[in-house]
């Protein structure tokens, strides 16, 4: 089945650098990637969808300059979190999607910001 | 905007008993997923639903499609420990297939 990998799993930084976490695609392409966060005891909200080749749409309330995304291809997303602070500490998770299939998610990469 | 309310918010149960899960939407959705996600990773997609009054068995779950198209219901028969997680219902939203809106989610604790 289609698999998708995130990397790091997690990772702790110190506040105001930053932090790019990856997501591929292992056995398919995938022309849209989402980007979800998730605080602890609460739902996944999404954050911005991804799409191959052109910029990433953000959620209302997500800032574009702080969470940077980039697909430069088919199988690799990448979020990067610029000078990131405490309040962004949290657990990221992204999804991929082929076409006509339900979404499948990678295992999420847990962030903190010390 | 929509929201996906889940209910119970959480359940605590004995290892054999029969489990309940609704969830209920303030507008119409046209495909509904199911996903369980264990602590400290993704979701896992456990059912998929793409028609009103659509049941849906995957080995122990049955989930079910709402005829009002604003509801969906999932049942996990004999649970057994390895069932403990949350579960999340989920719709697609703002006219995208795979641009997916989350409920509020439904703990499950199974005791051996």
């Amino acid at each position: 089945g289609a698999v998708v990998s995130q990397h790091p799993s997690w990772v702790i930084c110190k506040s105001g650098t930053s932090v790019k976490i990856e997501c591929r695609s292992l056995d398919f392409q995938a022309t849209t990637m989402f980007w979800y966060r998730q605080f602890p005891k609460q739902s996944l909200m999404l954050m911005a969808t991804s799409n191959e080749g052109s910029k990433a749409t953000y959620e209302q309330g997500v800032e574009k300059d702080k969470f940077l995304i980039n697909h430069a291809s088919l199988t690799l997303s990448t979020l990067t979190v610029t000078s990131a602070h405490p309040e962004d500490s949290s657990f990221y998770i992204c999804s991929a999607t082929v076409a006509g299939s339900p979404l499948h998610f990678g295992n999420g990469t847990r962030l903190t910001v010390t | 905007g929509q929201q996906l309310n889940q209910s119970p918010q959480s359940m605590f149960i004995q290892e054999g008993e029969d489990v309940s899960m609704n969830c209920t939407s303030s507008s119409i959705f046209n495909t509904w997923l199911w996903y369980k996600q264990d602590p400290g990773e993704g979701p896992v997609l456990l059912i998929a639903l793409y028609k009103a009054g659509e049941l849906t068995s995957n080995g122990r779950l049955t989930a079910q499609f709402g005829i009002t198209r604003k509801d969906s219901f999932l049942n996990i028969s004999a649970s057994i420990p390895s069932d403990v997680g949350i579960y999340f219902c989920a719709g697609p939203y703002g006219g995208a297939t795979n641009k997916l809106i989350f409920g509020t989610g439904t703990l499950l604790a199974v005791q051996p």
